[in-house]
């Protein structure tokens, strides 16, 4: 049961290149999240989808796409990589719009150079 | 907004010893508060989940409980052990994005 997978698991990027971080689930929930993770800032919901095909923004959402073709997948993708995003970022999912338990990815440590 | 604080920032404590982390926030317009556990460099693994008309919750060692109407939850953990030394995160889902939003959380040291 592989739950929520995060790929890469570090990734350093130079400023503005564009990369695209992966979220695979395979527990066919519908709601799936992005977070960034930052010292002294918590997590924080960058996107967010309710379902395959419908995406919405979150607290934090500049610098950041998502799109949603299927129930299993929620990429990240950054445009043009900035230093301020250096981070942790966390694929989430969860049964129910997120009234359920949510499961999280092993996250992705972020460096932007 | 919604902000959830979790007092205190850090804890040590001999091994054997009964626990309690404090979260709280500021709107008890809450669907469910879940409580976390984050080992270093690792992602999150949910210990327990409370929705809004419950007030507690028991996994083993672990309890948690919920009063929406003061803004605040509890975990309690019994016999602490090296083992659960890790930094445990509260957070509450609300609003029309269902998001959730995350205390700092606390770093427990449990000492041998």
């Amino acid at each position: 049961n592989a739950g929520v997978t995060q790929t890469p698991k570090f990734q350093v990027l130079k400023t503005g290149q564009s990369m695209t971080l992966q979220c695979a689930q395979d527990m066919n929930h519908e709601y799936m999240s992005w977070y960034r993770q930052d010292p002294g800032m918590g997590l924080r919901l960058i996107h967010y989808s309710v379902g395959a095909g419908i995406t919405d923004q979150g607290e934090v959402p500049n610098g950041y796409n998502v799109s949603r073709s299927t129930t299993e997948d929620f990429p990240l993708r950054l445009l043009s990589a900035a230093p301020s995003q250096t981070s942790v970022y966390f694929c989430a999912s969860s049964y129910n719009q997120g009234q359920t338990e949510a499961f999280f990815g092993q996250g992705t440590r972020l460096t932007v150079v | 907004k919604q902000e959830v604080t979790q007092i205190p920032a850090a804890l040590s404590v001999p091994e054997g010893e009964n626990l309690v982390l404090n979260c709280s926030f500021t709107d008890s317009a809450i669907y469910n508060l879940q409580w976390f556990r984050q080992d270093p460099g690792k992602g999150l693994t949910s210990l327990l989940l409370i929705q809004s008309s419950q007030r507690e919750q028991t996994s083993g060692r672990l309890n948690a409980s919920l009063d929406k109407s003061s803004g605040r939850s509890t975990l309690y953990i019994a016999a602490s052990q090296p083992g659960d030394s890790a930094t445990y995160l509260c957070a509450v889902l609300s609003g029309s994005a269902r998001q959730l939003t995350f205390g700092s959380g606390t770093q427990l040291t449990v000492l041998p």
